[in-house]
């Protein structure tokens, strides 16, 4: 069975901290691994890594992936309030013809003013 | 506008009482799937549809069904065999089946009481 867990599950920061989230996974054909934002309704889509080592970078946020170890991180820094929310790391793996996403449970971000 | 749209944002239904919940998108995309979100349990899959007129079950089909006879809409039934109902329901797209990040309706809230 495919699993993706997440760490810590909540933190709290203050404002312009610099955070670091984990995501480790164990699943069979691996494609690629995904990060969302969750504010309140619907993920919006971060970042998508299919390949070790190489940085994605969107202004303040940055993810790397390991596939030797099976692990992502999400780096946030200069963290500012409108960063609270729950951060979703997903892995698609293949299944035969079809593929599937599976998620861990998130990881709830609060910045303090 | 392009997007995804779920409706409607809030249900309310009487245990024993089969439910649809409607997601239409106008994206073009081939794939579609449906999640429930549970607090502190992450998305699971619930079908998934990456053509038309086909779909598979996910993680936790059971008390589900659905089906995609236009490639625009995948309507969810929750059945009155599913026990724990109330839930947050995303329903989601992409344009392939792999190597596309997944796009989110905004969600319906099912209450059953």
């Amino acid at each position: 069975e495919d699993k993706v867990v997440q760490s810590p599950l909540s933190l709290v920061v203050h404002e312009g901290d610099t955070v670091t989230l984990n995501c480790s996974y164990e699943v069979t054909n691996f494609r690629s691994l995904l990060w969302y934002k969750q504010e309140k309704k619907a993920p919006t889509f971060l970042f998508m890594l299919t390949s070790s080592g190489i940085e994605k970078k969107s202004g303040r946020l940055s993810s790397i992936l390991d596939k030797k170890e099976l692990f992502s991180i999400l780096n946030i820094t200069a963290t500012q309030t409108g960063d609270s929310a729950i951060y979703l790391c997903a892995v698609e793996a293949s299944t035969g013809a079809n593929s599937k996403l599976t998620f861990g449970k998130g990881i709830t971000l609060s910045v303090r003013p | 506008d392009g997007g995804i749209t779920q409706s409607p944002k809030y249900l309310f239904r009487k245990e024993g009482q089969n439910v649809t919940l409607s997601c239409e998108q106008n994206l073009n995309h081939d794939a579609m799937y449906w999640y429930r979100q549970d607090p502190g349990q992450g998305l699971r899959l619930i079908y998934y549809s990456q053509i038309v007129n086909d779909f598979q079950k996910g993680d936790i089909a059971e008390g589900y069904s659905v089906s995609r006879e236009k490639k625009e809409s995948f309507p969810l039934t929750v059945t009155s065999a599913q026990k724990n109902p109330t839930a947050f329901y995303l329903c989601a797209s992409r344009f392939r089946a792999t190597y596309y990040e997944q796009y989110f309706g905004p969600g319906t809230r099912l209450t059953v009481t």
